[in-house]
């Protein structure tokens, strides 16, 4: 079956610094990626929808300058946490669609920790 | 706006009993439903959805669910769990007018007794 990888799947950073997380469709070409955050015991929330080749659409209440997020190809996108903070500590799931979107597939996930 | 609930936080089941875990959606139109498992630090595995069609729908690892219209419910069940199954459940509504986008329940985390 088509797997997304997401790397790392665990990041432990310091406060101000900046974090990358990427998200890779191994066998499928993306035209969709979605950025989702968790936090502990909780449900994911959609932070953003990342079209190959253009700006991401970013949710209500999701900073874009704070959570960077770029679908330069078919088969990778990335978020990066500008300048984090202990308060981005958080599980962030990526997932992928390959244009069609009933078909969504997840990749494992990274828990960032920021101190 | 689409919406799921869970209403269930917590289920504690023995090992070979059945499971039935609720969900209840809020959308206009029809809605695309599906069921995901989440293990401890993972990402989330698809156990089945609905599209159209029978009402009764078949997944992985022995889960299925049931479309009901009239009551706004996609509830999963499984005849005799493993404690294998113990995990997070989370239920999701998608929908092509919401830019498909799936909205996300709140999650039932489902503990398995011996």
């Amino acid at each position: 079956g088509a797997v997304v990888s997401q790397h790392p799947s665990r990041v432990i950073c310091k406060s101000g610094t900046s974090v990358k997380i990427e998200c890779r469709s191994l066998d499928f070409q993306a035209t969709t990626m979605f950025w989702y955050r968790q936090f502990p015991k909780q449900s994911l929330m959609l932070m953003a929808t990342s079209n190959e080749g253009s700006k991401a659409t970013y949710e209500q209440g999701v900073e874009k300058d704070k959570f960077l997020i770029n679908h330069a190809s078919l088969t990778l996108s990335t978020l990066t946490v500008t300048s984090a903070h202990p308060e981005d500590s958080s599980f962030y799931i990526c997932s992928a669609s390959p244009g069609q979107w009933e078909k969504l597939f997840f990749g494992s996930g990274t828990q960032l920790s920021v101190l | 706006a689409q919406s799921v609930t869970q209403p269930d936080i917590h289920i504690t089941v023995s090992e070979g009993a059945s499971l039935e875990l609720r969900c209840n959606y809020s959308y206009g139109a029809t809605p695309y439903l599906f069921w995901y498992v989440q293990s401890p630090g993972q990402g989330l595995q698809l156990l089945l959805k609905y599209f159209s069609g029978d009402t009764l729908v078949q997944g992985i690892k022995g889960f299925e669910a049931e479309f009901k219209r009239s009551q706004s419910s996609f509830n999963l069940r499984k005849p005799s769990v493993h404690w294998s199954d113990a995990a997070e459940y989370f239920c999701a509504v998608g929908a092509k007018a919401a830019g498909n986008k799936l909205t996300f329940g709140g999650g039932t985390r489902v503990l398995v007794k011996p």
